[in-house]
């Protein structure tokens, strides 16, 4: 069966600490991968993806993750965590050789301490 | 220009009341998703519509029935309220199926409480 897994339901971290987000897929077909943000009362939105190309994606806000097929593994990081990006964080996947469906992970909720 | 747009924000009605739910996307997208969001933030795909047509059907009550006027709208008409049915839903499209990696833009929600 085709999955995501988020590690971690609940992170906190510093202000200025390290963030690390943890997202895992099960299929033997590399996946197209995503991470949505959800801000309090809003809507999902989308932070970066990897389809084909370079491994080490570049989103917003200083976000990026990288995409290890070896480790089926799509961690989302950002090098110095700031008060507004406490949020849900999703990771996703759909596949090419399955059309019709996203895939999403239960949710990391982040926390940041001041 | 909001791309993804959905009313209303809020409703909160009885159970046993019938109400509908609006989505307009902007986008041009060939593609439309419901989505249901419970307390613990779970995302679980309920339809999808791709050029009007229905792709995605899950195991939803069938007191659920979409309706897909044309590509830019997909309304969600719920019968016989429940408790149960309390939830954020999400409006979501994509420029067309999710197999060509094209991501979903969301709307803000509805938060529906039955009471």
């Amino acid at each position: 069966a085709q999955s995501v897994t988020q590690l971690g339901s609940h992170v906190s971290v510093s202000e200025g600490a390290l963030v690390l987000l943890r997202c895992n897929y099960s299929s033997s077909v590399p996946p197209y991968l995503f991470w949505y943000v959800q801000y309090p009362n809003q809507g999902l939105q989308l932070l970066l993806k990897y389809t084909t190309g370079a491994t080490l994606v570049k989103g917003i806000n200083g976000f990026e993750a990288e995409f290890k097929k070896s480790e089926t593994s799509f961690h989302l990081t950002k090098p110095s965590a700031h008060m507004s990006d406490a949020a849900e964080y999703f990771c996703a996947v759909s596949y090419p050789n399955t059309g019709n469906q996203f895939y999403f992970g239960t949710g990391t909720s982040l926390t940041v301490i001041p | 220009d909001t791309a993804v747009s959905q009313t209303p924000k809020y409703l909160v009605t009885q159970m046993g009341n019938d109400k509908s739910i609006k989505c307009e996307q902007n986008l041009g997208h060939d593609t439309m998703y419901w989505y249901k969001q419970d307390s613990k933030k779970f995302l679980k795909i309920m339809f999808s519509y791709n050029n009007k047509e229905l792709i995605i059907n899950e195991t939803v009550p069938n007191r659920f029935s979409p309706k897909s006027p044309d590509k830019a709208h997909l309304n969600l008409h719920i019968n016989s309220l429940e408790l149960g049915d309390s939830a954020v839903y999400f409006c979501a499209s994509s420029q067309d199926v999710p197999l060509l990696g094209n991501e979903q833009f969301f709307g803000p929600g509805t938060r529906l409480t039955v009471l």
